[in-house]
């Protein structure tokens, strides 16, 4: 089976960078994914880690931790628009069936 | 290119009423996924398809459930009857699996309220 845990909310001030953790456990792993979903909206992909390290990708970058079960998003330069849900998300072993985790509700204040 | 296109945006129906919501995914996909996201239970997966084939239906909460896919382009998510706790937005997703991890695409979801 699969287990996500990610923080509830997060409040970061416009400019400041913030740093969204995410804790799995799975039987069989196959890369990690994080999403972005603005409220009323759909989720949209941001990022996918298969290998150990740090993938960064203009403001965001995403890490992964293979042997400690540990992702995070970091978001630098934080912007007003970036107030949304960040969800981490798990494909099961043959990578057809995606989990998601509850989100990380993520507050810009300016 | 279209992405997942899905209808009605938005449904209030009648307890007890049958309620069905479509989805056509983006052309090539081989994959359909059907969620369901409330704020209590965040996203769950109720449903997949592979090749037009329900692979996995563990999440479909009550035989009031039912999810077709008769061909490529197209998909259906039925709940008869419907009860007021069915409330939640539905989202369709669909992937081009090759059996790694495979980015998801989802629609702009459809709203159901049930009173």
């Amino acid at each position: 089976g699969q287990n996500i845990d990610q923080p509830t909310e997060m409040t970061a001030t416009e400019g400041a960078i913030v740093q969204i953790n995410c804790t799995y456990q799975t039987s069989g792993f196959n890369g990690l994914f994080w999403y972005q979903q603005h409220a009323g909206e759909a989720p949209t992909f941001l990022s996918y880690n298969v290998l150990d390290g740090l993938e960064e990708k203009g403001r965001f970058s995403s890490f992964l931790s293979r042997s400690k079960g540990y992702s995070y998003l970091l978001l630098k330069e934080l912007q007003m628009k970036d107030s949304a849900s960040y969800l981490c998300a798990l494909p099961n072993t043959g990578g057809f069936k995606t989990i998601f985790g509850a989100g990380t509700r993520l507050f810009v204040k300016a | 290119d279209a992405g997942v296109i899905q209808s009605p945006r938005h449904e209030v129906t009648e307890m007890g009423q049958e309620v069905t919501l479509r989805c056509k995914p983006i052309s090539g996909h081989n994959s359909l996924f059907w969620y369901r996201q409330t704020m209590m239970r965040g996203l769950e997966l109720l449903i997949y398809f592979n090749n037009n084939v329900p692979i996995d239906d563990s999440g479909m909460p009550e035989d009031r459930f039912s999810a077709k896919m008769p061909n490529a382009s197209f998909s259906t998510l039925k709940i008869q009857p419907s009860e007021p706790r069915d409330s939640a937005v539905y989202f369709c997703a669909s992937s081009l699996a090759r059996g790694e991890g495979n980015t998801i695409y989802f629609g702009e979801g459809s709203w159901l309220t049930v009173v």
